[in-house]
C-alpha cells in the first residue's frame, strides 16, 4: 500500500537560512510525488510535482525538490527562507491513471526574524 | 482566477444537528474530492466523484455522512446527526482528469466545523 512519511512534525528556522523538509514514500510502482503548502486558515496549494524526467523539480515561491529513488525520498528545499514561508507543508504520493493522493501528516514550518 | 469555493467557512452546531457543507468546483472540472483534516488523523479522503457519480466513498462513515453532486456546479457533504468527533476542517478539491486527476487537485479554503 502507498504511504508517505514526513518525519519532522515541526521545524524552526531563521529568516534567510536554508530549508530542507523531508519526505519518504512507499510505493511499489513509479510514484507521482507532490508538495503542497497550507497557510493558516487556507486550503492547500500545489508547490511542485514530479512525474518523470529530471529528478530535480522546480516549483513556485523558490522551492525545489529532488526525487531520489534509491532513498525513496522527495525532500523539499529552499536556499533562503522568508518569513512568509511559515506554513504547513504536505508531501503526497499518487500513481499514474489514478485520482487519489495519499498525504503525509505534514511539517509545520516556523520562521524567526 | 478560477477557484474552488466552499460554504460556509465556519459552522458551529450542537450535537445531533444536521450539517450541510457546499462546494462549487472550478468550472470545467469534473472530479470533486472531499477531505477531512484533523490534528490527530491529518488529511483524510472521505469521498470523490467524477462526472457527478460517486467513485469512492470508502473513507466516509456511512451511517451519518452522505455526499452528493446535484449538478456539475455543486457538491454537498452532509452529516446527520453530527457528533463532537466530527469537528474538523472539511476541504473540497476539484480536478480535471487530463491526463489524470492526481496531477491537479485544486483545494478550496475549507469549512471549519465545530460540534458542541
Amino acid at each position: 500500500a502507498q504511504s508517505v512519511t514526513q518525519p519532522d512534525i515541526h521545524i524552526t528556522v531563521s529568516e534567510g537560512a536554508s530549508l530542507e523538509l523531508r519526505c519518504n514514500y512507499s510505493y511499489g510502482a513509479t510514484p507521482y510525488l507532490f508538495w503542497y503548502v497550507q497557510s493558516p486558515g487556507q486550503g492547500l496549494q500545489l508547490l511542485l510535482k514530479y512525474f518523470s524526467g529530471d529528478t530535480l523539480v522546480q516549483g513556485i515561491k523558490g522551492f525545489e525538490a529532488e526525487f531520489k529513488r534509491s532513498q525513496s525520498s522527495f525532500n523539499l528545499r529552499k536556499p533562503s527562507v522568508h518569513w512568509s514561508d511559515a506554513a504547513e507543508y504536505f508531501c503526497a504520493v499518487g500513481a499514474y491513471n489514478t485520482d487519489k493522493l495519499i498525504f503525509g501528516t505534514g511539517t509545520r514550518l516556523q520562521v524567526f526574524p | 482566477d478560477a477557484r474552488v469555493t466552499q460554504t460556509p467557512r465556519h459552522k458551529v452546531t450542537e450535537m445531533g444537528q444536521e450539517v450541510t457543507m457546499r462546494c462549487q468546483p472550478i468550472l470545467g472540472h469534473n472530479t470533486v474530492f472531499w477531505y477531512r483534516q484533523t490534528m490527530m488523523q491529518g488529511l483524510e479522503l472521505l469521498a470523490y466523484f467524477r462526472n457527478r457519480a460517486p467513485l469512492d466513498d470508502s473513507g466516509m462513515p456511512k451511517d451519518r455522512f452522505s455526499a452528493e453532486m446535484p449538478d456539475a456546479t455543486l457538491a454537498t457533504l452532509k452529516i446527520q446527526p453530527s457528533e463532537p468527533r466530527d469537528s474538523a476542517v472539511y476541504f473540497c478539491a476539484s480536478g480535471s482528469p487530463s491526463p489524470f486527476t492526481a496531477e491537479s487537485q485544486y483545494f478550496g479554503p475549507g469549512t471549519r466545523l465545530t460540534v458542541l
